[in-house]
């Protein structure tokens, strides 16, 4: 049973707009959780993460939010440029060192 | 700084033949560890190594064995491979800190027939 869920396989978003991308979870034991970004033919790069202790984080264009009682986080790309086009993954660890993805959300941003 | 390397990106093997994927990194992580990618699955952990000499297994660790040779190195054995481990494999290592952040390797795309 998927511990990490992103219910989107696909997201269009026209250039300037906002993306959000979501994720459930349903193991209250997480420590952490992680936004990773993916192109074809690359492994996955690290974008963003928050601690569970927290409900938001910001770097740059990129905010994640989280929250806990609806088991539930989201990433936010304000204003969403084309090179945002990938493979977005959540992911969620416990114990430092488990990792669970999620199967991922590919967005495409229109020019 | 190479980050993660991954020797072979391709194989094709043949079911029931055996092979070790390679991994090293050169940022003096503690941590290592190493998925699979399949279609609409996301990535899921196999082994992970927290630190050297110890390893531990992931989500789907059936039919893997790994190696932490040393800090830099970790391996990934199949050692009778069979149809359901095609798939993308991904070593990751990790930062320790508030982040929990990890760096990918490129993968090495498998193939069993």
């Amino acid at each position: 049973d998927q511990q990490v869920k992103q219910n989107s396989p696909s997201l269009s978003v026209q250039e300037g707009r906002i993306s959000i991308l979501n994720c459930d979870y349903t193991n209250s034991m997480f420590d952490y959780f992680l936004w990773y970004k993916k192109y074809p033919a690359e492994g996955p790069t690290f974008l963003i993460s928050i601690s569970s202790i927290k409900d938001k984080n910001e770097d740059g264009r990129f905010t994640v939010f989280l929250n806990k009682s609806a088991k539930h986080l989201s990433l936010h790309i304000v204003p969403s440029q084309p090179g945002d086009s990938a493979v977005y993954f959540c992911a969620a660890v416990y114990n430092f060192n488990k990792f669970y993805f999620g199967s991922g959300t590919k967005l495409n941003v229109k020019p | 700084n190479a980050g993660v390397t991954q020797t072979p990106k391709f194989q094709v093997l043949k079911t029931g033949q055996s092979m070790t994927l390679q991994c090293a990194q050169d940022m003096n992580h503690n941590s290592m560890y190493w998925y699979r990618q399949d279609p609409g699955m996301g990535l899921r952990l196999i082994y992970y190594s927290a630190s050297e000499g110890t390893t531990d297994k992931g989500e789907v660790p059936n039919g893997y064995n790994v190696s932490r040779l040393n800090k830099r190195e970790f391996s990934l054995r199949l050692e009778s491979a069979a149809p359901s481990q095609t798939s993308v494999y991904f070593c990751a290592s990790s930062v320790e800190g508030p982040n929990n952040e990890q760096f990918f390797g490129p993968g090495t795309r498998l193939t069993v027939l």
